[in-house]
């Protein structure tokens, strides 16, 4: 099946500094990815729409300038969560999509957290 | 609006017994239906899906689901569980087409005893 890697697994950082994390399709091409938040024991939440080429599209409530996204190529985008703060503390999750029959492919997913 | 059910946080059964986790679903047209599960600290794998055709789907580790259009429902069934299935489990719906968006459940924790 299509594999989706995930870039770091875990980074533990200070509160006030930015984290990068990159999400990448290895054997195919995703025009279209999706960023997700996991809270504990909880369901998935979907923060953004990443679409190659063009701005990202975000959910409500989520804050567009904290978490930056980047879509450059079509098999690579990367989630930025500037200023961290504890609160932003959690499992974050991407997946791509394949153009065919919509399923997505998540990666293993990421786990920050803020001290 | 579409919308997921997944009426259980937790379903347990002893290993070699069947197993379902049910899910449900409320959709504006023809639905394609997801399941996924998710390991400790894992992203989500990919079990198997229905767009169109043979209600009864198969898919990975002896899984399968049924798609019942009267009963908006795709519960997902093995006829006989590992302990290594106990993992938590993701019903998801989108409209059918390649771009839809796509709605998660709430999960169900599927715990199998030795």
């Amino acid at each position: 099946g299509a594999v989706v890697s995930q870039h770091p697994s875990w980074v533990i950082c200070k509160s006030g500094t930015s984290v990068k994390i990159e999400c990448r399709s290895l054997d195919f091409q995703a025009t279209t990815m999706f960023w997700y938040r996991q809270f504990p024991k909880q369901s998935l939440m979907l923060m953004a729409t990443s679409n190659e080429g063009s701005k990202a599209t975000y959910e409500q409530g989520v804050e567009k300038d904290k978490f930056l996204i980047n879509h450059a190529s079509l098999t690579l985008s990367t989630l930025t969560v500037t200023s961290a703060h504890p609160e932003d503390s959690s499992f974050y999750i991407c997946s791509a999509r394949d153009g065919i029959g919509g399923t997505q492919y998540f990666g293993p997913g990421t786990r920050l957290t803020v001290l | 609006a579409q919308s997921v059910a997944q009426p259980e946080d937790q379903v347990n059964v002893a290993e070699g017994n069947p197993l379902t986790v049910k899910c449900t679903y409320s959709v504006s047209g023809n639905p394609y239906l997801f399941w996924y599960v998710q390991y400790p600290n894992r992203g989500l794998q990919f079990l198997l899906k229905y767009i169109t055709g043979d209600n009864l789907v198969k898919g990975s580790y002896g899984f399968e689901a049924e798609f019942n259009k009267s009963q908006t429902s795709f519960h997902l069934k093995k006829p006989s569980a590992l302990v290594s299935d106990s993992a938590l489990y993701f019903c998801a719906v989108s409209l059918s087409g390649g771009y839809q968006k796509v709605t998660f459940g709430t999960g169900t924790k599927l715990q199998v005893i030795p």
